[in-house]
C-alpha cells in the first residue's frame, strides 16, 4: 500500500502570496495518477488537479500541479481569500490486481 | 447535471449496523465506478472502497474488508454502504464520490453532500 505524506501540516500565508504544497509517496505512483482536492469546512472535497498536472473543469489557472514518481506539488500562484482551506492529495495504484486509493493527511492553508 | 444525493444523518449504538445511501442522477449510472470515503471529526479523508455499478464488483480498502459491504440498485441508480459492528471510531461523515476512470486520472470528480453517522451509547 502506498502511503502519502503531505507537508507542511499547516501553511500560513497572506492573500496575494504564492503557496507551494508538497505530497510525497512511499513508492512510485503509477502513471502519475495523483490528484489534489480542496475542502472547506462543512463541505465535500472538490477536485482541483488530476494526473498530477491537469486542472479539473472550472478550476482557475492560478492552481497548478507538478511532479512525478514520488514527489508532487500543488502551487497556488496568487492566493485569493477563498483559497484558504484544507488540501488533500490522493493516489491510485494496484496491488495484487486490486485497485487501491489512498489520501494524504492534508495541509491546512490558513490566513496569516 | 450530475447529482449525488445521500441519505440523512444517523445515530446508532455500538455493535449495531448502519446503511448509507447515495442516489445518482444526471449521467450514465453504470458507466462510472463509485467510491466511498469517510472523514472522522477534525480528521482527514479515508478511502473505504470502490464499486462498479455495472457488475456490482467491489474492491475494499484492507482496513474495511469484512466489516463493510457496498452494493447498488441499478433500477433506482442508488448505491449503498453498510457498516456493521459499529464502534465509536466509526463516527464520521461518509461520502460517495464518482470515479473519473483513466480519462480523469482515476480521481473523484463529483461528491455527495456527506452523511454524518454518530455512534454513541
Amino acid at each position: 500500500e502506498i502511503l502519502l505524506t503531505q507537508s507542511p501540516g499547516t501553511l500560513s500565508l497572506s492573500p496575494g502570496e504564492r503557496a507551494t504544497l508538497s505530497c510525497r509517496a512511499s513508492q512510485t505512483v503509477s502513471n502519475n495518477y495523483l490528484a489534489w482536492y480542496q475542502q472547506k469546512p462543512g463541505q465535500a472535497p472538490r477536485l482541483l488537479i488530476y494526473s498530477a498536472s491537469t486542472r479539473a473543469t472550472g478550476i482557475p489557472d492560478r492552481f497548478s500541479g507538478g511532479g512525478s514518481g514520488t514527489d508532487f506539488t500543488l502551487t497556488i500562484s496568487r492566493l485569493e481569500p477563498e483559497d484558504f482551506a484544507v488540501y488533500y492529495c490522493q493516489q491510485y495504484g494496484q496491488q495484487y490486481g486490486r485497485s487501491l486509493y489512498t489520501f494524504g493527511q492534508g495541509t491546512k492553508l490558513e490566513i496569516k | 447535471q450530475v447529482q449525488l444525493v445521500q441519505s440523512g444523518p444517523e445515530v446508532q449504538r455500538p455493535g449495531a449496523s448502519v446503511t448509507v445511501s447515495c442516489k445518482a442522477s444526471g449521467y450514465n449510472f453504470p458507466g462510472y465506478f463509485m467510491h466511498w470515503v469517510r472523514q472522522a471529526p477534525g480528521q482527514g479523508l479515508e478511502w473505504m472502497g470502490i464499486i462498479d455499478p455495472s457488475f456490482g464488483s467491489v474492491t475494499y480498502a484492507p482496513k474495511f474488508q469484512g466489516r463493510v459491504t457496498m452494493t447498488r440498485d441499478t433500477s433506482t441508480n442508488t448505491l449503498y454502504v453498510e457498516v456493521s459492528s459499529l464502534r465509536s471510531d466509526d463516527t464520521a461523515v461518509y461520502y460517495c464520490a464518482r470515479d473519473t476512470g483513466i480519462g480523469g486520472g482515476n480521481s473523484a470528480d463529483y461528491w455527495g453532500q456527506g452523511t454524518l453517522v454518530s455512534v454513541s451509547s
